[in-house]
């Protein structure tokens, strides 16, 4: 149990385009999803925070506007990268949530990342 | 400033040899302490959570530990297939909060 994916794995796109990553949660109901960041031989940095029907939290430093979440159901979150650039391509990492009543719970499951290149 | 900090960044065994590493923490209020491994171009694979000082936790040949300052994950005779890195991170003060990681240790065991 606890499986995370994320779709598309690795995307390659032209600079001033927009890229959609899915994160999907398929074996539980996450109402919390969390979206990082990794560039090359660094560790983990969390973009921002998604609660399924309310708007994202995003940490400080990072541009809402460039970088779209919505969590429109309980196993999807999605991350859109609007008018993407070269500097944004990355790792971009999900996890989920166990819910509350869960043994489980409070602990994070990641998906397996998507490599986004922006040429 | 909440800070996770691990050690050594990476680290070369012999298949057998074993090791330890270090996760130093500087934060306001520990709730969780977790522990995960990550292969190249994967996500983090889940491994232990830690609560408080004391406690342990194994798996395999791996085991970690917590006390208020840091934490252990200790490798007994480790395999080729235990190359990764191993990342380290903690969440603060409230349950279902978001995790902080350190750099990661990658730990690379040769046959």
């Amino acid at each position: 149990g606890a499986v995370v994916s994320q779709h598309p794995s690795r995307v390659i796109c032209k600079s001033g385009t927009s890229v959609k990553i899915e994160c999907r949660s398929l074996d539980f109901q996450a109402t919390t999803m969390f979206w990082y960041r990794q560039f090359p031989k660094q560790s983990l940095m969390l973009m921002a925070t998604s609660n399924e029907g309310s708007k994202a939290t995003y940490e400080q430093g990072v541009e809402k506007d460039k970088f779209l979440i919505n969590h429109a159901s309980l196993t999807l979150s999605t991350l859109t990268v609007t008018s993407a650039h070269p500097e944004d391509s990355s790792f971009y990492i999900c996890s989920a949530r166990m819910p509350s009543g869960s043994s489980a719970y409070n602990e994070q499951f990641f998906g397996p990342g998507t490599r986004l290149t922006v040429l | 400033e909440d800070q996770v900090t691990q050690s050594p960044e990476a680290l070369r065994l012999q298949e057998g040899e074993s090791s330890s590493l270090n996760c130093s923490y500087t934060v306001s209020g520990l709730r969780g302490l977790f522990w995960y491994r990550q292969d190249p171009g994967k996500g983090p694979e889940f491994l232990f959570t830690l609560y408080s000082a004391g406690e342990e936790k194994e798996k395999e040949r791996l085991k970690a530990t917590l006390t208020k300052k840091e934490s252990f994950l200790h490798i007994t005779a480790p395999k080729p297939e235990d190359s990764a890195t191993y990342l380290c991170a903690v969440q603060i003060n409230q349950a279902g909060t978001a995790l902080i990681f350190g750099k990661g240790t990658t730990l690379s065991v040769s046959s």
